[in-house]
Protein backbone atom coordinates (compact mmCIF):
# COMPACT_ATOMS: atom_id res chain seq x y z
CA UNK A 1 0.00 0.00 0.00
CA UNK A 2 1.20 3.29 -1.28
CA UNK A 3 1.18 6.34 1.45
CA UNK A 4 2.43 9.62 1.54
CA UNK A 5 3.34 11.53 4.65
CA UNK A 6 3.54 15.04 4.45
CA UNK A 7 5.96 17.60 6.41
CA UNK A 8 4.32 19.64 9.15
CA UNK A 9 2.83 23.11 8.98
CA UNK A 10 4.69 25.97 8.50
CA UNK A 11 4.28 29.99 9.38
CA UNK A 12 6.45 32.37 7.29
CA UNK A 13 6.78 35.30 6.54
CA UNK A 14 6.54 37.08 3.12
CA UNK A 15 9.52 37.15 1.13
CA UNK A 16 10.95 33.81 2.99
CA UNK A 17 11.18 30.70 1.61
CA UNK A 18 9.39 27.12 3.13
CA UNK A 19 10.46 23.43 2.13
CA UNK A 20 7.71 21.13 2.23
CA UNK A 21 8.57 16.88 2.59
CA UNK A 22 6.30 14.20 1.31
CA UNK A 23 7.96 10.78 2.46
CA UNK A 24 7.04 7.82 0.01
CA UNK A 25 6.62 4.36 1.83
CA UNK A 26 4.98 1.67 -0.74
CA UNK A 27 6.47 2.42 -3.71
CA UNK A 28 9.41 2.56 -5.52
CA UNK A 29 11.12 5.46 -7.62
CA UNK A 30 10.35 4.06 -11.23
CA UNK A 31 9.89 5.58 -14.63
CA UNK A 32 5.91 4.99 -14.21
CA UNK A 33 5.64 6.88 -10.57
CA UNK A 34 5.31 10.98 -10.52
CA UNK A 35 4.82 13.35 -8.04
CA UNK A 36 2.33 16.05 -8.34
CA UNK A 37 2.06 19.19 -5.99
CA UNK A 38 -0.75 20.67 -5.59
CA UNK A 39 -2.30 23.40 -3.39
CA UNK A 40 -5.88 24.69 -1.81
CA UNK A 41 -6.00 28.19 -1.02
CA UNK A 42 -8.83 29.51 1.32
CA UNK A 43 -12.17 29.73 -0.46
CA UNK A 44 -10.23 28.86 -3.73
CA UNK A 45 -10.22 25.88 -5.73
CA UNK A 46 -7.43 23.31 -6.27
CA UNK A 47 -3.88 24.37 -8.21
CA UNK A 48 -1.96 22.38 -9.98
CA UNK A 49 2.09 23.20 -9.12
CA UNK A 50 4.03 21.13 -10.59
CA UNK A 51 5.22 17.24 -11.14
CA UNK A 52 8.53 15.61 -10.61
CA UNK A 53 9.45 12.53 -11.95
CA UNK A 54 11.22 11.22 -8.82
CA UNK A 55 13.37 8.42 -11.14
CA UNK A 56 15.47 11.11 -12.67
CA UNK A 57 14.59 13.95 -11.21
CA UNK A 58 12.95 15.81 -14.29
CA UNK A 59 10.39 18.81 -13.47
CA UNK A 60 7.45 21.07 -15.34
CA UNK A 61 6.21 23.65 -13.48
CA UNK A 62 3.26 25.55 -13.49
CA UNK A 63 3.96 28.83 -15.55
CA UNK A 64 2.19 31.11 -11.96
CA UNK A 65 5.29 30.00 -9.89
CA UNK A 66 7.44 28.75 -12.12
CA UNK A 67 10.09 31.29 -11.03
CA UNK A 68 9.92 30.74 -7.26
CA UNK A 69 9.62 26.35 -7.03
CA UNK A 70 11.66 24.05 -7.22
CA UNK A 71 11.06 20.19 -6.56
CA UNK A 72 13.90 17.72 -5.98
CA UNK A 73 13.69 14.51 -4.48
CA UNK A 74 16.23 11.78 -2.71
CA UNK A 75 16.20 8.43 -3.95
CA UNK A 76 17.91 6.89 -0.68
CA UNK A 77 15.15 8.06 1.46
CA UNK A 78 12.46 8.12 -0.94
CA UNK A 79 11.22 11.19 -0.46
CA UNK A 80 10.47 14.62 -2.26
CA UNK A 81 10.45 17.78 -1.94
CA UNK A 82 8.75 21.28 -2.79
CA UNK A 83 10.57 24.47 -2.02
CA UNK A 84 8.39 27.87 -2.88
CA UNK A 85 10.45 30.97 -2.32
CA UNK A 86 9.51 34.63 -1.87
CA UNK A 87 6.90 33.64 -0.44
CA UNK A 88 3.26 36.13 -0.36
CA UNK A 89 0.38 36.28 1.57
CA UNK A 90 -1.29 34.90 -1.50
CA UNK A 91 0.69 31.35 -1.10
CA UNK A 92 -0.84 30.59 2.33
CA UNK A 93 -2.92 27.58 1.28
CA UNK A 94 -2.86 23.83 2.06
CA UNK A 95 -0.29 21.81 0.11
CA UNK A 96 -0.63 18.39 -1.40
CA UNK A 97 2.01 16.00 -2.61
CA UNK A 98 0.05 13.21 -5.21
CA UNK A 99 1.64 10.18 -6.31
CA UNK A 100 0.59 8.70 -9.37
CA UNK A 101 1.37 5.56 -10.88
CA UNK A 102 1.04 6.37 -14.57
CA UNK A 103 -2.06 8.84 -14.91
CA UNK A 104 -3.82 7.40 -11.94
CA UNK A 105 -3.27 9.41 -9.01
CA UNK A 106 -4.95 7.52 -6.61
CA UNK A 107 -2.46 8.06 -3.32
CA UNK A 108 -2.38 11.67 -1.77
CA UNK A 109 -0.23 13.19 1.22
CA UNK A 110 -2.03 14.49 3.78
CA UNK A 111 -1.81 18.05 3.05
CA UNK A 112 1.08 20.99 4.86
CA UNK A 113 -0.72 24.28 5.88
CA UNK A 114 1.67 26.80 4.81
CA UNK A 115 0.42 30.37 6.28
CA UNK A 116 2.12 33.77 4.58
CA UNK A 117 1.81 36.33 7.41
CA UNK A 118 3.90 39.25 8.62
CA UNK B 1 -2.32 26.24 -22.20
CA UNK B 2 -5.37 23.71 -21.41
CA UNK B 3 -8.49 25.45 -19.85
CA UNK B 4 -11.06 23.10 -18.21
CA UNK B 5 -14.53 24.88 -17.32
CA UNK B 6 -16.58 23.20 -14.82
CA UNK B 7 -20.33 23.97 -14.63
CA UNK B 8 -22.56 24.08 -12.60
CA UNK B 9 -20.17 26.20 -10.04
CA UNK B 10 -23.16 24.55 -7.63
CA UNK B 11 -25.85 22.22 -7.77
CA UNK B 12 -28.00 21.57 -5.04
CA UNK B 13 -30.54 18.56 -5.55
CA UNK B 14 -32.02 15.62 -3.17
CA UNK B 15 -30.88 12.41 -2.10
CA UNK B 16 -31.98 9.54 -3.98
CA UNK B 17 -31.74 12.39 -7.54
CA UNK B 18 -28.69 11.90 -10.03
CA UNK B 19 -26.06 14.59 -10.50
CA UNK B 20 -24.55 15.50 -13.85
CA UNK B 21 -21.17 17.09 -13.60
CA UNK B 22 -19.81 18.87 -17.25
CA UNK B 23 -16.12 19.59 -17.61
CA UNK B 24 -15.61 21.52 -20.94
CA UNK B 25 -11.88 21.42 -22.39
CA UNK B 26 -10.43 24.91 -24.24
CA UNK B 27 -9.01 22.18 -26.89
CA UNK B 28 -9.04 18.09 -27.29
CA UNK B 29 -7.51 16.19 -24.78
CA UNK B 30 -7.08 12.07 -25.32
CA UNK B 31 -9.81 10.31 -23.22
CA UNK B 32 -6.70 9.12 -21.29
CA UNK B 33 -5.79 12.74 -19.44
CA UNK B 34 -8.67 13.32 -17.69
CA UNK B 35 -9.71 12.64 -14.16
CA UNK B 36 -12.42 13.25 -11.94
CA UNK B 37 -11.68 14.14 -8.02
CA UNK B 38 -13.70 14.33 -4.81
CA UNK B 39 -13.12 16.92 -2.08
CA UNK B 40 -14.23 17.45 1.16
CA UNK B 41 -13.93 20.70 3.76
CA UNK B 42 -10.17 19.62 5.71
CA UNK B 43 -9.39 15.96 3.48
CA UNK B 44 -7.22 15.65 0.34
CA UNK B 45 -8.86 15.15 -2.84
CA UNK B 46 -9.89 11.59 -3.93
CA UNK B 47 -9.22 10.41 -7.46
CA UNK B 48 -12.70 9.35 -8.61
CA UNK B 49 -12.60 8.38 -12.00
CA UNK B 50 -9.14 8.37 -14.75
CA UNK B 51 -8.83 8.04 -18.43
CA UNK B 52 -12.51 9.83 -18.23
CA UNK B 53 -14.17 6.74 -17.98
CA UNK B 54 -12.49 4.27 -15.38
CA UNK B 55 -13.80 4.08 -11.34
CA UNK B 56 -10.83 4.25 -9.36
CA UNK B 57 -10.81 1.11 -7.20
CA UNK B 58 -12.76 1.36 -4.25
CA UNK B 59 -15.27 3.58 -5.35
CA UNK B 60 -19.14 2.63 -5.57
CA UNK B 61 -20.25 2.41 -8.98
CA UNK B 62 -23.16 5.29 -8.82
CA UNK B 63 -19.91 7.11 -10.04
CA UNK B 64 -19.29 7.33 -13.87
CA UNK B 65 -17.59 9.22 -16.07
CA UNK B 66 -17.90 9.31 -19.80
CA UNK B 67 -16.85 11.72 -22.62
CA UNK B 68 -14.19 12.56 -25.32
CA UNK B 69 -11.74 15.44 -26.92
CA UNK B 70 -13.30 18.70 -25.32
CA UNK B 71 -16.98 17.24 -23.30
CA UNK B 72 -15.94 15.24 -20.15
CA UNK B 73 -19.20 14.31 -17.89
CA UNK B 74 -19.42 12.95 -14.45
CA UNK B 75 -22.81 11.43 -13.18
CA UNK B 76 -23.52 10.40 -9.71
CA UNK B 77 -26.92 8.42 -9.24
CA UNK B 78 -28.59 7.80 -6.37
CA UNK B 79 -27.50 10.77 -4.37
CA UNK B 80 -26.38 10.01 -0.82
CA UNK B 81 -26.17 13.14 1.83
CA UNK B 82 -21.91 11.92 1.74
CA UNK B 83 -21.95 12.65 -1.49
CA UNK B 84 -22.06 16.36 -0.52
CA UNK B 85 -18.04 17.89 -1.67
CA UNK B 86 -16.53 19.95 -4.60
CA UNK B 87 -15.70 18.07 -7.21
CA UNK B 88 -12.89 18.53 -9.72
CA UNK B 89 -11.94 17.62 -13.07
CA UNK B 90 -8.13 17.17 -13.88
CA UNK B 91 -6.33 17.09 -17.29
CA UNK B 92 -2.87 14.98 -17.18
CA UNK B 93 -0.74 14.12 -19.56
CA UNK B 94 -1.95 15.97 -22.65
CA UNK B 95 0.32 18.94 -22.53
CA UNK B 96 1.30 20.88 -19.07
CA UNK B 97 0.40 23.02 -17.40
CA UNK B 98 -1.75 20.33 -15.78
CA UNK B 99 -4.59 22.40 -14.92
CA UNK B 100 -7.40 21.82 -12.83
CA UNK B 101 -11.13 22.94 -13.52
CA UNK B 102 -12.34 25.47 -10.86
CA UNK B 103 -14.86 22.91 -9.06
CA UNK B 104 -18.43 22.42 -8.52
CA UNK B 105 -20.05 22.34 -5.93
CA UNK B 106 -22.10 19.43 -4.87
CA UNK B 107 -25.08 19.99 -2.08
CA UNK B 108 -27.15 17.74 -1.15
CA UNK B 109 -30.43 18.90 0.59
Amino acid sequence: QVQLVQSGAEMKKPGASVKVSCNVSGRTFTSNFYVHWVRKAPGQGLEWMGIINPADGSTTYAPRVRVRITMTRDTSTNAVYMELSSLRSDDTAVYYCAGCDGYICSDWGQGTLVTVSS
Amino acid sequence: EIVLTQSPGTLSLSPGERATLSCRASQSIGSTYLAWYQQKPGQAPRLLVYGASRRAPGIPDRFSGSGSRTDFTLTISRLEPEDSAVYYCHQYGSSPPYAFGQGTKLEIK
